[in-house]
C-alpha cells in the first residue's frame, strides 16, 4: 500500500534558523514526488515535482531533494512569511502524507 | 486568471438534507478531482475524473457521487449528508501528464449537523 509519512508535525524556528522537513514515502513505482504549501483555510499551493532519486530544485529559500526512501524540503534562513503548513504527496492521484506545520518566529 | 473555483464557500446543513458543490477551472485540464481534509488524517481523494463521462473512485468514496458533462466542471454531490461528512472539501485540475501539478480550488468547509 502506498504511504507517506512527514515529520516532524510541528516546527518552529527563529527567523534565519535553517531546517529540513523529512517525507518519507513507500510506492510501487514513483511517477513523481510533489511538495505542496498550505496556508490557513486555503488551498494547497503547488511547489515542487521530483522525478528521481538524486534530483533537487529550488525555489527562494527552499529546496527539495528526493532519494529512493525520502524527499527533504531544506530551508535556509526562513522569513515568517514562510509559515505554513508543508505538504508532500506520491502518484498522480495525490496520495498525501499530514503534513508539516512551520511556524517561523520574527 | 487560471483558477479552480468552488461554491459555496461555507454551508451548514442538516442531516439528509441533498447539497451540491459545484467546481469549475478554466485551464481546459482534462483531470479533476475531489479531496477532503480532515484534522489528524490529512487530505484524502474521494473521487476523480479523467475527461468529460470519465469517473472513478478515490480513497473515501462513501456517501458521494461525482458527475463529469462537461470538461469544465465537476460538480460534487452528497445526497444524504450525515455529520461524519463535516469537512474541509477542496476541487483540483490538472493537465493528463502524470507529472502535471494538481491546482487546487480555494475550499468549501461544510459542517453537516
Amino acid at each position: 500500500e502506498d504511504q507517506v509519512t512527514q515529520s516532524p508535525e510541528a516546527l518552529r524556528l527563529q527567523e534565519g534558523e535553517s531546517s529540513s522537513l523529512n517525507c518519507s514515502y513507500t510506492v510501487s513505482g514513483l511517477r513523481g514526488l510533489f511538495w505542496y504549501r498550505q496556508d490557513p483555510g486555503k488551498g494547497p499551493e503547488f511547489l515542487f515535482t521530483l522525478y528521481s532519486a538524486g534530483e533537487e530544485k529550488e525555489k527562494e529559500r527552499l529546496k527539495a531533494t528526493l532519494t529512493k526512501k525520502e524527499s527533504f524540503l531544506h530551508i535556509t534562513a526562513p522569513k515568517p512569511e514562510d509559515s505554513a503548513t508543508y505538504l508532500c504527496a506520491v502518484r498522480s492521484e495525490l496520495i498525501f502524507g499530514t503534513g508539516t506545520l512551520l511556524a517561523v518566529q520574527p | 486568471e487560471a483558477q479552480v473555483t468552488q461554491n459555496p464557500r461555507y454551508l451548514i446543513t442538516v442531516t439528509g438534507k441533498k447539497l451540491t458543490v459545484t467546481c469549475s477551472q478554466n485551464m481546459n485540464h482534462e483531470y479533476m478531482s475531489w479531496y477532503r481534509q480532515d484534522p489528524g488524517l490529512g487530505l484524502r481523494q474521494i473521487y476523480y475524473s479523467m475527461n468529460v463521462e470519465v469517473t472513478d473512485k478515490g480513497d473515501v468514496p462513501e456517501g458521494y457521487k461525482v458527475s463529469r458533462k462537461e470538461k469544465r466542471n465537476f460538480p460534487l454531490i452528497l445526497e444524504s449528508p450525515s455529520p461524519n461528512q463535516t469537512s474541509l472539501y477542496f476541487c483540483a485540475s490538472k493537465g493528463s501528464s502524470s507529472y502535471n501539478e494538481q491546482f487546487f480550488g480555494p475550499g468549501t468547509r461544510l459542517t453537516v449537523l
